[in-house]
């Protein structure tokens, strides 16, 4: 079964310096990937998707992440953060093989806390 | 993409009672799924609703427990039944986002608390 690791609970850092939320997941014949975020007291909005082509993706908000078969990583970054980029953020896979629907398996996520 | 409606929003109740949670799609839509996200925890999926057939549970979750409900291809409900503290989560319906997406559109989620 597939499984993804976030590897930091917690991630703070300054107003407009880069950040790095670092997501690894099991291999997989074929693996789609997938970044959520969390704002407090809301859903989960999708910030951006790894299907296939380009092994660099780039979402909404600034974020972009990038593919690595041989590690079996889906980073995320952003080169300068904002306050309000202050949530949860979850990395998650879609195992293509999981009998005609799309199954979801999230991480335990990460609290980037961005500070004045 | 789909808007996702969740009602209620939140609610607080005593052990022993049932609650139903309503989830409403804007579009018509062939699988939609409900997720446990426990205080401070990632999204655990409960199981899957197919319009016309019964859901899949996943390991962990029974029927018994959670009953759901898919009458259309536009609405399901989720019941939390004989509720008790540990059932204080927030529960979260999805969609799946259709052919060749693979993503899922999420719902504002129902925050519940049992005293």
């Amino acid at each position: 079964a597939q499984s993804v690791t976030q590897l930091d609970s917690q991630v703070p850092v300054f107003e407009e310096a880069p950040v790095e939320l670092r997501c690894n997941y099991s291999s997989s014949v074929s693996v789609y990937l997938f970044w959520y975020v969390q704002y407090p007291n809301q859903g989960l909005q999708l910030l951006l998707k790894y299907l296939s082509g380009s092994t660099l993706v780039k979402g909404i908000n600034g974020f972009e992440a990038e593919f690595n078969k041989s590690q079996t990583s889906f980073h995320l970054r952003k080169p300068s953060v904002h306050i309000s980029d202050t949530a949860e953020y979850f990395c998650a896979v879609s195992d293509s093989r999981s009998g005609g629907y799309n199954k979801l398996i999230f991480g335990a996520g990460t609290r980037l806390a961005v500070h004045p | 993409s789909a808007v996702i409606s969740q009602k209620p929003s939140r609610d607080i109740c005593q052990r022993g009672t049932s609650l139903t949670i309503q989830c409403q799609v804007d579009s018509q839509v062939t699988m939609m799924f409900w997720y446990r996200q426990q205080p401070g925890q990632s999204l655990t999926l409960i199981a899957t609703a197919n319009q016309g057939s019964e859901a899949t549970y996943e390991s962990g979750f029974v029927i018994d427990k959670f009953p759901i409900s898919r009458p259309n291809l536009t609405f399901s409900t989720l019941t939390v039944s004989n509720m008790s503290p540990e059932d204080s989560s927030i529960y979260l319906c999805s969609v799946d986002a259709g052919r060749g997406a693979y993503e899922q559109y999420f719902g504002p989620g129902t925050r519940l608390t049992v005293t």
